[in-house]
């Protein structure tokens, strides 16, 4: 079992917008400013989405946004596209000893 | 461009020590902005953390795996390492290695392109 719960399937149709929540507890997501969100493709490495609730790395596009509310952070994705299919993970910091914990995924399907 | 590469064998017997290495370029490992960590995903299923190693040599590490991970840091290679004692058929996984921002953690914005470790007797 995870520490951050995800549901297990999102689906959209191309140029819709689609949002996966990320719940945890007043430990990890509702205290801390630190959530990030990865994309995984199958057979690949994650790839950083969002970092620091809402925060997008240079080279990501800006359909993609993060968000956060008490203890459940958001991912939303605009003008869903096909290559947009792939696995979303949420993760947070969860303090000194546990540090860091991941969201079990999200499988998203672009119809 | 930073580049991390995980090598290691890649079928562990029961009860060994699995032991992989992270071998970093373009990038320092002795640079004190990173921490440099450990991830892993079970066939079919989601990541789990086991910890990292900053360039100093402390450490952090996932507490249901705390008793068994070791990772250690050799800055004159640009590398670093995990252990992870007495493996069961339920540490077999793709173990990724990943940096982090100090600042920003937890945000693994470089990562390694995996290397599946199976147990197997």
């Amino acid at each position: 079992q995870s520490a951050l719960t995800q549901p297990a399937s999102v689906s959209g149709s191309p140029g819709q917008s689609i949002t996966i929540s990320c719940t945890g507890t007043s430990s990890d997501v509702g205290n801390y400013n630190l959530v990030s969100w990865y994309q995984q493709h199958p057979g690949k490495a994650p790839k950083l989405m969002i970092y620091e609730v809402s925060k997008r790395p240079s080279g990501v596009s800006n359909r993609f946004s993060g968000s956060k509310s008490g203890n459940t952070a958001s991912l939303t994705i605009s003008g869903l596209q096909a290559e947009d299919e792939a696995d979303y993970y949420c993760c947070s910091y969860a303090g000194s000893s546990t540090v860091v914990v991941f969201g079990g995924g999200t499988k998203l399907t672009v119809l | 461009q930073v580049q991390l590469q995980e090598s290691g064998p890649g079928l562990v017997k029961p009860s060994e020590t699995l032991s992989l290495t992270c071998t970093v370029s373009g990038g320092s490992v002795s640079s004190g902005s990173y921490y440099w960590s450990w991830i892993r995903q079970p066939p079919g299923k989601g990541l789990e953390w086991i910890g990292y190693i900053y360039y100093s040599g402390s450490t952090n590490y996932n507490p249901s795996l705390k008793s068994r991970v070791t990772i250690s840091v050799d800055t004159s290679k640009n590398q670093f390492s995990l252990k992870l004692s007495s493996v069961t058929a339920a540490d077999t996984a793709v173990y990724y290695c990943a940096r982090d921002p100090l600042e920003d953690q937890p945000a693994f914005d470089y990562w390694g392109q995996g290397t599946l470790v199976t147990v197997s007797s």
